[in-house]
């Protein structure tokens, strides 16, 4: 079975703060995505990446960038934490784009 | 038109009924099409591939109306476990996925 598994379920953090959300997977995958998830606007992709060292920005990269240093492992970072940064957090992994597997998420609250 | 467009819904449908959803996708080139399951506060997965002629997977039938710019997903003898949000998904130029907003279904005893 394909695990992905993401460092937090919840998490509360202050405007300001740097946060860190880390995706690890098991299957190998080349592929990696970090997506947002907001009642009535679906899920956005942020940031993605094909391989070690690469990324490429998504639809909202604005406020965020990622870390991708080992194939299983993906972060997300929020360089200034701010209100509107509050969401439900997924990531994916996939050796197809198309299939992608989602960690349980992260929801992040910003206060 | 925005890029995957869907009817929010919610469906409430009974147990044994027959239910569809469409999805409209903007990008012609677009080749291949995809239908996601996510439940209740759990993360999406993959339900279904959707290309030129179609598919089905037991009580589950995706189809593609090219001209139209248009995918639908069909279920047949709805049973509660299919109580879900359906997100359509389509590949776009600049994003390896585009998932539209999804579509609630509520099977009802």
């Amino acid at each position: 079975d394909v695990k992905v598994t993401q460092s937090s379920r919840y998490l509360v953090k202050r405007t300001g703060e740097k946060v860190f959300l880390e995706c690890v997977q098991d299957m190998d995958h080349e592929n990696m995505f970090w997506y947002r998830q907001d009642p009535g606007l679906g899920l956005r992709l942020i940031y993605f990446s094909y391989d070690v060292k690469m990324k490429e920005k998504g639809d909202i990269p604005e406020g965020y960038s990622v870390s991708r240093e080992k194939k299983e492992r993906f972060s997300l970072i929020l360089e200034s934490a701010s209100t509107n940064q509050t969401s439900m957090y997924l990531c994916a992994s996939s050796y197809r784009v198309y299939e992608q597997y989602f960690g349980p998420g992260t929801r992040l609250t910003v206060t | 038109r925005k890029e995957v467009e869907q009817d929010p819904g919610p469906f409430n449908v009974p147990e044994g009924a027959t239910v569809a959803f469409n999805c409209t996708y903007s990008n012609s080139a677009s080749q291949s099409f995809f239908w996601y399951r996510q439940d209740c506060r759990k993360e999406p997965k993959l339900l279904m591939s959707v290309y030129s002629s179609g598919n089905e997977d037991g009580r589950f039938t995706a189809q593609l109306n090219r001209a139209s710019q248009y995918i639908s997903l069909l279920i047949r003898d709805s049973k509660l476990s299919d109580s879900a949000t359906y997100l359509c998904v389509v590949p776009s130029g600049n994003t390896p996925l585009v998932f539209g907003k999804g579509t609630r279904l509520s099977v009802i005893a």
